[in-house]
């Protein structure tokens, strides 16, 4: 399998359930991302992690949790979200990362469409 | 001045014809431009870079004005399939900005 696989396609949660999204690179990329997609707005970068490291947050709410256990997975821990969390969430990678100036774009996952209830 | 500034359209355009949308960015120092493409509910696709010199890719045309600040996207002959939403992408040192897109649709 090539590309960016997010799991799941869809998701419908609870206010007070934990959920985890996935997200898994076959490119041997070296910088992954999460992206927030709501209607209306442009993507808003969440977290960003090279090689492995963290090295961006982006004033993402603690009810968000990432973690990436190597270069090729990546996942996203929900807990206790609010409805106005619904939105598509959307797994990048990068061949460069960000930091470099990089001339690559960035390859995007499908997305999980996540609606909380 | 927003970061990165689209003109949302939508753009009612014919088949057949040209169509050309800009981009403007407010950091003079940015160093990387690219142009997506996503279609509705799906996910962004790299639809192409921009170079400095302007590069050529089929149909499509992508330009940098850095006195000016804008990147620009050039759609000639265009094709139902082209309807989707541009993305503009800026990226400076660690920061990656997208513009909220610019909708075209192409008309039969």
């Amino acid at each position: 399998e090539t590309g960016v696989t997010q799991t799941p396609r869809h998701l419908v949660m609870g206010m007070t359930n934990k959920k985890s999204l996935k997200c898994e690179q076959h490119l041997g990329h070296n910088a992954m991302y999460w992206y927030k997609q709501s209607a209306k707005k442009p993507l808003e970068l969440m977290f960003v992690y090279n090689f492995k490291e963290q090295t961006e947050n982006n004033s993402v709410p603690s009810r968000f949790s990432p973690e990436c256990p190597n270069s090729s997975h990546l996942f996203l821990h929900l807990h206790t979200l609010q409805p106005e969390d619904s939105a598509l969430y959307l797994c990048a990678s990068s061949q460069e990362p960000a930091g470099m100036g990089s001339s690559y774009g960035y390859t995007f996952g499908s997305g999980t469409r996540l609606t909380v209830v | 001045r927003k970061e990165v500034e689209q003109d949302p359209g939508p753009f009612n355009v014919p088949e057949g014809a040209t169509v050309a949308f800009n981009c403007t960015y407010s950091n003079s120092a940015s160093q990387s431009f690219f142009w997506y493409r996503q279609d509705c509910r799906k996910e962004p696709k790299l639809l192409m870079s921009v170079y400095s010199s302007g590069n050529e890719d089929g149909r499509f045309t992508a330009q940098l004005n850095r006195a000016s600040q804008y990147i620009s996207l050039l759609i000639r002959d265009s094709k139902l399939s082209d309807s989707a939403t541009y993305l503009c992408v800026v990226n400076l040192d660690d920061k990656i900005i997208f513009g909220k897109g610019t909708r075209l649709h192409i008309l039969p």
